[in-house]
């Protein structure tokens, strides 16, 4: 069965620090890939998403960045983080007209 | 930017009641509505995926019907479980392109036991 692992589960980091969340699946080939954040008081927004290695489609300009190294690995990035930035985000993958969710990370830029 | 509305934002309701809350999304260039259900410190997990206009869909308890021309979907609990307690979403995708998805806010739902 498909499984799909996303970390860390809590951040909190200051202003002006890089940032890396990682997100992998198993038991799947080439998937559809999404980062997807909610900030306080917003839906779910897409971010990012990947058709393939080294395919990254950015929904929203933003300071954060996406790559896909790997087929089952997807990577959201920043060089330095805003106050902004917080939020909790989830990695995504889906099949059969669906979305299958990581557990997300909740990320605090103070 | 697609406007995907949710009401009401959230409700309390008795164990053993009913109820329901609605989507309402764009009526023009329909795709699919998804349900999704969102428990405190778990995933989003899918509940339903809607494509055609008139459809109705359930899982147990929970039931869904969709309106693609006056741009609605319903979803109803019957007799709410504590379980049942969690934020549900809806979103609408439009076009059969590239696999986006536009979320409402969500319904935040909690059973009272």
């Amino acid at each position: 069965s498909q499984t799909i692992h996303q970390w860390p589960a809590t951040l909190v980091q200051p202003v002006g620090s890089p940032l890396s969340l990682e997100c992998t699946v198993e038991g799947t080939s080439n998937p559809n890939l999404y980062w997807y954040r909610q900030a306080a008081g917003r839906g779910l927004q897409l971010l990012f998403y990947s058709v393939g290695i080294g395919q990254i489609s950015s929904e929203v300009p933003q300071n954060l960045s996406a790559s896909r190294p790997q087929d089952r690995q997807f990577i959201l990035s920043s060089k330095k983080l805003l106050l902004s930035d917080s939020g909790f985000y989830l990695c995504a993958w889906s099949a059969g007209g669906k979305l299958f969710f990581g557990s997300g990370t909740q990320l605090s830029v103070l | 930017i697609l406007n995907v509305e949710q009401s009401p934002q959230s409700l309390h309701v008795q164990e053993g009641d009913s109820t329901n809350f609605t989507c309402s999304f764009p009526s023009s260039n329909f795709y699919a509505l998804h349900w999704y259900r969102w428990e405190t410190a778990k995933s989003p997990e899918a509940l339903f995926v809607m494509t055609l206009n008139g459809d109705e869909k359930k899982k147990g308890r929970i039931s869904a019907t969709l309106n693609t021309k006056e741009g609605y979907s319903y979803l109803y609990i019957k007799g709410s479980q504590p379980e049942d307690s969690a934020t549900y979403l809806c979103a609408f995708r439009s076009g059969a392109g590239s696999y986006q998805l536009t979320f409402g806010k969500g319904t935040k739902l909690s059973v009272i036991p």
